[in-house]
């Protein structure tokens, strides 16, 4: 199966400051990569898919790059409705596996 | 306005079973597959099950893979996720999620499951 990592596990940033999420698989998987938003307490929401695509609604700060093995979200001006845990899933045929997660915080 | 509500969480002793409901409206369930998501306490997204339209195909995740059946009823805007011999690393709350072509794109509230003796 492929696995999915993610780098940094947390990370604190002041507002403003630009972010970049890594996720990485074990194998190629195209594009098949979508990133989710969990707030805490909240349930999680679709950000990105096809590694790139900005989901309806979603803001333009969002945006996701990368393609085979290796992805990156980015969050070009970090507001404080930020604060989230980030997770990246891969869609390529089952096991739709998920990233451990990267927790971000406003220093 | 999609809407999925899942119910059937609670507390059961390990080894023991439970059958989760998720209630679908707002869209044509029929044509949707869905998924069951689930999240340990304090821990990070687990995806656990997969049934496409008409049930063509079915996936689990090996952690649940013969203890778990997932399954539909279209007529009803129903998804279920029956679970058998529990056990303490099961417990959290699990998701029924929307799939569009891969990606969850709608989730429902979820509902908690608490395995202990």
């Amino acid at each position: 199966d492929i696995q999915m990592t993610q780098s940094p596990s947390s990370l604190s940033a002041s507002v403003g400051d630009r972010v970049t999420i890594t996720c990485r698989a074990s194998q190629g998987i195209n594009n098949y990569l979508a990133w989710y938003q969990e707030k805490a307490g909240k349930v999680p929401k679709l950000l990105i898919y096809g590694a790139s695509t900005l989901q309806s609604g979603v803001p333009s700060r969002f945006s996701g790059s990368g393609s085979g093995t290796e992805f990156t979200l980015t969050i070009s001006s970090l507001q404080p409705e930020d604060v989230a845990t980030y997770y990246c899933q891969k869609y390529y045929g089952a096991p739709f596996t998920f990233g451990p997660g990267t927790k971000v915080d406003i220093k | 306005e999609v809407q999925l509500v899942e119910s059937g969480g609670g507390l059961v002793k390990p080894g023991g079973s439970l059958r989760l409901s998720c209630a679908a409206s707002g869209f044509t369930f029929s044509r949707y597959t869905m998924n069951w998501v689930r999240q340990a306490p304090g821990k990070g997204l687990e995806w656990v099950s997969s049934i496409s339209i008409s049930t063509s195909y079915i996936y689990y995740a090996d952690s649940v893979k013969g203890r778990f059946t997932v399954s539909r009823d279209d007529a009803k805007n129903s998804l279920f996720l029956q679970m058998n011999s529990l056990r303490a690393e099961d417990a959290g709350v699990y998701y029924c999620v929307r799939d569009l072509l891969g990606i969850g794109d709608s989730w429902g509230q979820g509902t908690l499951v608490t395995v202990s003796s």
